[in-house]
């Protein structure tokens, strides 16, 4: 059973550009989770999603932010107009109740140029 | 306003030895409290994780004690090893939000 997948694992933007990030959740899984976590410090939450809907997204800033996770394929998080701020690896679960064990996935390291 | 409280930020111990890691919380309605190993470049892995409702749980060299009164729980790893020296977070989650809220985490190094 592969683990989360998440893709591209490292993403180099300039600032003002899209970035678009991907997690494949564990087979069975249905429930998703984004963090971020900055150079030297811990995971902060952003979103939680199930299939189709945005179930707790009090973590995410307000503005530039989005993510869905589609009846078929992954999850996307996606930034626009990126700053220099949002460099950082940003990091996605899955759990297969919504209440359990979240199993991470490798990461992706974003960095605005 | 941070959640969890991690602490050390920095820890070094000599192969062998035990490794403690302390965290703490203020909000009661807390009730799983997990510990993840991170290794740079990867992502977190679940180490082992307990419930309010027992004081200690042992997995092999690892052992998590939680004290509820005082909203504290530690992560103790007996026998450190050098394969050990990794980045440690302790989380904790509202079971039916299971929204994680992690500490500032805890780079342990083991020395040979």
């Amino acid at each position: 059973n592969a683990g989360v997948m998440q893709n591209p694992r490292h993403l180099v933007r300039r600032r003002g550009q899209e970035a678009r990030l991907r997690c494949s959740p564990m087979k069975g899984h249905s429930h998703v989770y984004w963090y971020r976590q900055l150079p030297e410090e811990g995971l902060k939450f952003m979103v939680y999603l199930q299939k189709e809907n945005i179930i707790d997204e009090s973590g995410m800033p307000k503005e530039r932010f989005s993510a869905e996770f589609p009846k078929e394929g992954p999850s996307i998080l996606r930034i626009q107009q990126v700053v220099r701020g949002d460099s950082a690896a940003y990091f996605c679960a899955s759990s297969p109740q919504g209440y359990d064990t979240q199993y991470f996935g490798p990461g992706t390291r974003l960095t605005v140029l | 306003q941070q959640q969890v409280k991690q602490s050390p930020q920095s820890l070094i111990v000599q192969k062998g030895g035990i490794s403690i890691i302390n965290c703490a919380y203020e909000n009661t309605a807390f009730d799983y409290f997990p510990w993840y190993q991170q290794f740079p470049g990867k992502g977190p892995a679940l180490l082992i994780a307990i419930r309010p409702d027992v004081s200690e749980k042992k997995e092999g060299r690892f052992t998590i004690s939680f004290n509820k009164s005082a909203k504290q729980f530690s992560l103790h790893i007996m026998d450190s090893q050098p394969g050990d020296s990794a980045t440690y977070f302790c989380a904790a989650s509202i079971n039916n939000f299971n929204k994680f809220y992690f500490g500032s985490g805890t780079k342990l190094n083991v020395k040979p």
